[in-house]
């Protein structure tokens, strides 16, 4: 596609459930980023995949956050057991070399998956 | 502590106006600077993005100075249009991980007519 894309856009659970944020980054990028921005906030780094290598997790808030990214292209953010402080949007970058590159390689942002937890 | 403050939180201006946003960052190690511009309900894009020894980068009407040894950086936006309103966001690279990106909670700009 022209750009990072992000499903749903927009999410209403209950306390206590499962959700899964999908991300499809652009193609040919071997970089991706999970964000979160609370209201007022800045944005939060979650985690962080380079092509095959593991992925950095030291952003992950607790152990009910996880991801994984198949083929090295689309990725999926799980929270298990939703409470209403995960409330936020979940933004998903890509960028074309990552480590790998240059220190100035560029993100691209998705649009974002609001997430709200009542 | 690794921190990017932005200043002011918020700003109004007339259209057809410059103005200047600040940031002022503690990072270290410093790899880089960049600016995003972030429409409402949009992700965040990116307007520049300065290493160490860049002073300053322009991108059409935005320019980004930066001044590595006090450790500030500033956003001036040139005969800002409505379209300029959004919130623009400093963000400091300590290099490393790709995951070291320290976001400022950014500026809130509004343009009127």
């Amino acid at each position: 596609g022209a750009g990072v894309s992000q499903s749903p856009s927009n999410k209403v659970t209950e306390k206590g459930k499962d959700v899964e944020l999908r991300c499809d980054p652009i193609s040919g990028h071997t970089a991706l980023y999970w964000y979160r921005q609370s209201l007022g906030q800045g944005l939060e780094f979650l985690i962080y995949f380079q092509g095959n290598s593991a992925p950095d997790k030291s952003g992950l808030p607790s152990d009910r956050f996880s991801a994984e990214r198949t083929g090295g292209s689309v990725s999926t953010l799980t929270i298990q057991r939703t409470q209403q402080e995960d409330s936020a949007v979940y933004l998903c970058a890509s960028s074309p070399y990552g480590n790998r590159g240059r220190s100035t390689d560029t993100q691209y942002f998705g649009p974002g998956t609001r997430l709200t937890v009542l | 502590k690794n921190q990017v403050e932005q200043s002011p939180q918020s700003l109004i201006i007339l259209e057809g106006k410059n103005c200047t946003l600040q940031c002022n960052y503690t990072v270290s190690p410093f790899s880089n600077l960049r600016w995003y511009k972030q429409d409402t309900g949009r992700g965040p894009v990116s307007l520049t993005i300065m290493t160490f020894s860049e002073n300053t980068k322009s991108n059409g009407r935005y320019t980004a100075t930066l001044d590595a040894d006090t450790k500030q950086s500033s956003l001036h936006i040139t005969a800002s249009q409505l379209s300029d309103s959004a919130s623009y966001i400093c963000v400091v690279s300590g290099g490393g991980s790709q995951g070291n990106l320290i976001f400022g909670k950014g500026t809130k700009l509004s343009v009127k007519p």
